[in-house]
């Protein structure tokens, strides 16, 4: 079973920043949280990891509460491009790096 | 760099016909990953290979369903016979050792007639 709880759905403006939430309340010590995005009708893509620091690439930043019960994937501007589902994982790092999909979010962008 | 690369990608078949989904990783990716997603569902793992051993297809229905990674590259999943059910679309992934990120293919598109 998956071990994240997200919003099956949000609606963000073209241009402004997407902050998507994800709780893993139950997330052990060794475990990263990760972030996937799936466009339709393609292979889930990368986005972005992270264990307890926030992190921040070119396509986003991860926010990490103190306590690591909760994240936030932030896209500082999005775009049209950005409309997909977005998945929210834990996984134990050095084990196999099996990946557990939950629902996600669907994200829609709206101009 | 070249991603992970899948064939065919898109197959319509009729049920009870066998059916092969071909998958060649990212070069020097040691982690293969099949991955089975329903529509409107998260992909869900079959099966996951280091080099050429599969470590974990506690999810692989072994009736119908087998995989082979034959010298730790490329690999081939295979459904024999098919079932309706079995429409869906078919994942591959890959990643350095089983650990950082997995880089997925586009899929493979079954649909069993």
């Amino acid at each position: 079973d998956a071990k994240t709880t997200q919003p099956p759905s949000m609606d963000c403006a073209e241009g402004r920043a997407a902050n998507l939430p994800c709780n893993h309340s139950t997330i052990s010590g060794n475990e990263y949280v990760y972030w996937y995005r799936q466009i339709h009708s393609q292979g889930p893509q990368y986005i972005i990891h992270g264990l307890k620091n926030n992190e921040t690439n070119e396509m986003a930043s991860l926010i990490i509460t103190e306590d690591r019960k909760s994240s936030t994937l932030i896209l500082p501007h999005a775009t049209l491009r950005d409309t997909a589902v977005y998945y929210c994982i834990v996984r134990v790092e050095y084990q196999g790096g099996k990946l557990i999909f939950g629902q996600g979010t669907e994200l829609s962008v709206k101009p | 760099e070249a991603g992970v690369v899948q064939s065919p990608r898109y197959k319509i078949i009729e049920k009870k016909q066998p059916v092969a989904f071909w998958c060649n990783p990212i070069s020097g990716h040691n982690t293969l990953y099949w991955y089975l997603q329903n529509l409107g569902q998260g992909p869900e793992l079959l099966i996951r290979y280091e080099n050429e051993e599969a470590v974990d297809d506690s999810q692989l229905p072994k009736d119908r369903f087998s995989a082979e990674r034959l010298k730790g590259v490329d690999s081939t999943l295979k459904i024999q016979p098919a079932e309706l059910g079995d429409s869906a679309v078919y994942l591959c992934a890959s990643s350095q050792r089983g650990a950082g990120a997995l880089y997925f293919g586009p899929g493979t598109r079954l649909t069993v007639l």
